[in-house]
């Protein structure tokens, strides 16, 4: 079956404008995380939805960045007026329930010119 | 203030040798270990983990101890062989029902034929 898919692959925006990214878990996975790698660094947690439980926000950064589920499907993160420390790999995962065994996608690059 | 350490950026070893990739950590909560492998412009891929109150998991050419009382689990993979050149992420679990993964900022391998 198709795993993890996220899109744009690439994004590259100035600095100051809004991007979003898209996320299309495993189908029938009811767990979905945000994370981020930036360059030199290990994987930072984000966020995290389950099924229909208020989402885990205690990673995002700050109040710009945000994300939504729906349908229990699809995610979108959205971060608003981007900065040049945004630049990153954003990685998308999917499991079957809070499992630590988690199905990544291949990550969209964001660079903040 | 890293709580999984992976002290070596890269490691290069000859294909056939063995591979040990090491990862220490600082916090005692942490009870489940887990190994991710990560090829360029992918994303990261689970491969091997352990639950804390074993002290080796073993699949196939890849095998990880952990040492509770050092705080320090260590990948081998033997044989070695090209196609496992690649960066390894070590991540940590803190706790049964946690589903946020802690990670080291991985180890980049080469396997050199």
């Amino acid at each position: 079956g198709a795993g993890v898919s996220q899109s744009p692959s690439n994004k590259v925006t100035e600095k100051g404008k809004d991007v979003e990214l898209r996320c299309d878990p495993i189908s029938g996975h009811t767990a979905l995380y945000w994370y981020r790698q930036s360059l030199g660094q290990g994987l930072e947690f984000l966020i995290y939805f389950q099924g229909n439980s208020a989402p885990d926000k205690s990673g995002l950064p700050s109040d710009r960045f945000s994300a939504e589920r729906t349908g229990g499907s699809v995610s979108t993160l959205t971060i608003q007026r981007t900065q040049q420390e945004d630049s990153a790999v954003y990685l998308c995962a999917s499991s079957l329930g809070a499992s630590e065994k988690l199905f990544f996608g291949s990550g969209t690059q964001l660079s903040v010119l | 203030d890293q709580q999984v350490k992976q002290n070596s950026p890269s490691l290069s070893v000859q294909e056939g040798r063995i591979s040990i990739l090491n990862c220490d950590y600082t916090n005692s909560m942490f009870d489940y270990f887990l190994w991710y492998k990560k090829y360029p412009a992918e994303g990261p891929t689970f491969l091997i983990s352990i639950s804390s109150i074993k002290d080796k998991n073993e699949d196939g050419r890849f095998t990880v101890f952990l040492n509770k009382s050092a705080k320090h689990l260590s990948l081998h993979i033997v044989p070695s062989q090209p196609g496992d050149s690649a960066v390894y992420f070590c991540a940590a679990r803190s706790g049964a029902g946690s589903y946020q993964l802690t990670f080291g900022k991985g180890t980049k391998l080469s396997v050199i034929p």
